[in-house]
């Protein structure tokens, strides 16, 4: 099956500080999107992709659609501490009329005030 | 909220026991996704659903798992004769056509 390798696992970064994350796969995707989850909640949609060499930003978010379609990047840029959480992305196929997401393992975000 | 609505939040059962975790879609939304989340994990495929038709249940095991979204009312997530490696958190997301899915707040399934 599809699998993505998500970057860093986990981070420590001070308040301030920009955070760059990333995402590859195995397969191509036709759309990427990126999730933050807290505790205890589901996950909520930050930056949704479509275009291959896409680049969207939402806020202090930006996010881009890698050229070959295998990979997506995300940068917070001045993190502040309620960007605490864990970052997910996730790619969509589209393949024979199903609209499955199929999730990395998430970045887990710690911002030191 | 018109959010995605799950419940229950919490459900606790005993090995052998019936589950039955609900979703109701964002308003205008047709599409119905299940989704499992083990602790430390990302979200895994289970299901997906539009009115009273199963589209792709490629991630939903074979036995004792079943969903369906019928013609009025929420969708029904159900597993039967639970075990303990059933416990997780189970998400449900939904989606008008072509667009982006959002998720519900989940349901944590415990099994003693």
């Amino acid at each position: 099956g599809q699998q993505l390798n998500q970057s860093p696992q986990s981070m420590f970064i001070q308040e301030g500080e920009d955070v760059s994350m990333n995402c590859t796969s195995s397969s191509i995707f036709n759309t990427w999107l990126w999730y933050k989850q807290e505790p205890g909640e589901g996950p909520v949609l930050l930056i949704a992709l479509y275009k291959a060499g896409e680049l969207t930003s939402n806020g202090r978010l930006t996010a881009q659609f890698g050229i070959t379609r295998k990979d997506s990047f995300l940068n917070i840029s001045a993190s502040i501490p309620s960007d605490v959480g864990i970052y997910f992305c996730a790619g969509q196929s589209d393949g024979a009329g199903s609209y499955q997401l199929t999730f990395g393992k998430g970045t887990k975000l710690s911002v030191i005030p | 909220n018109a959010g995605v609505m799950q419940n229950p939040r919490h459900l606790v059962r005993r090995r052998g026991q019936e589950a039955r975790l609900r979703c109701s879609p964002m308003k205008g939304h047709s599409h119905v996704y299940w989704y499992r989340q083990l602790p430390e994990e990302g979200l895994k495929f289970m299901v997906y659903l539009q009115k009273e038709n199963i589209i792709d249940e490629s991630g939903m095991p074979k036995e004792r798992f079943s969903a369906e979204f019928p013609k009025e009312g929420p969708s029904i997530l159900r597993i039967q004769q639970v075990v303990r490696g059933d416990s997780a958190a189970y998400f449900c997301a939904s989606s008008g056509y072509n667009q982006p899915q959002h998720f519900g707040d989940g349901t944590r399934l415990s099994i003693l």
